[in-house]
């Protein structure tokens, strides 16, 4: 079975730029979410859903970040215009969301705003 | 913000020494996760515990859930280099599946 796919692995953009991340999760899961994780710290969550409805974005800056899930299934996040606050690695998990309590990640994206 | 405090933040140990990892709230919850995050890859799932007082064993890993559902430990005997990495705790504060994670302890076995 295949584990949740990210793209890029990693970003290098100029501040001020947008910037969009892809995620694909395990197939048949309902529940995706987005995190952002600063190096040796614990991911904080941005945005979760179920299938294509967004449950809980209270997290997420909306003035700059935004996020789709248009089919339910794969889901990008974006960042216009990124600040250098923003490096960061932004994480994606899924979950089958049928009373199982295991979120299944992908490897992240890596970006560096200069 | 973060909720879920662990300590220590960091941690280097030799090879074979035993090693304890807490995370605190001042909240209760319904149920507790514990993962390992290796450099470049994502979390993954050790356990989850549900019940004030459980405890649950993985190998050399031992795993503990406070009565009051307000705080849990890990405990790894005899640690071992494959051991190393970023050890996570995760509550949820409800029967949903949304948890929130801890600050991280960052452990380094030595050869």
């Amino acid at each position: 079975e295949a584990g949740v796919v990210q793209s890029p692995r990693y970003k290098i953009i100029e501040k001020k730029q947008p910037v969009a991340f892809w995620c694909n999760p395990i197939s048949g899961h309902n529940t995706l979410y987005w995190y952002l994780q600063n190096l040796g710290q614990g991911p904080e969550l941005l945005i979760r859903y179920e299938n294509e409805e967004a449950v809980d974005d209270s997290q997420l800056p909306k003035d700059r970040f935004s996020a789709e899930r248009l089919k339910g299934v794969d889901s990008t996040l974006k960042i216009q215009p990124a600040e250098l606050g923003d490096s960061a690695v932004y994480l994606c998990a899924s979950s089958s969301g049928q009373g199982s309590y295991e979120q299944y990640f992908g490897p992240g994206t890596r970006l560096t705003v200069t | 913000t973060q909720l879920l405090e662990q300590s220590p933040q960091f941690l280097s140990i030799q090879e074979g020494e035993n090693l304890t990892v807490y995370c605190n709230s001042s909240s209760v919850f319904s149920s507790l996760q514990w993962y390992r995050q290796e450099p470049g890859e994502g979390p993954v799932l050790l356990v989850t515990v549900v019940t004030g007082g459980e405890v649950k064993k993985l190998k050399r890993l031992t795993f503990q859930f406070g009565d009051a559902r307000k705080d849990s430990s890990l405990h790894i005997t005899a640690a071992q280099p494959g051991d190393t990495g970023l050890y996570l705790c995760a509550g949820a504060w409800n029967t949903g599946n949304q948890f929130y994670f801890g600050t991280g302890t960052s452990l380094t076995v030595i050869p």
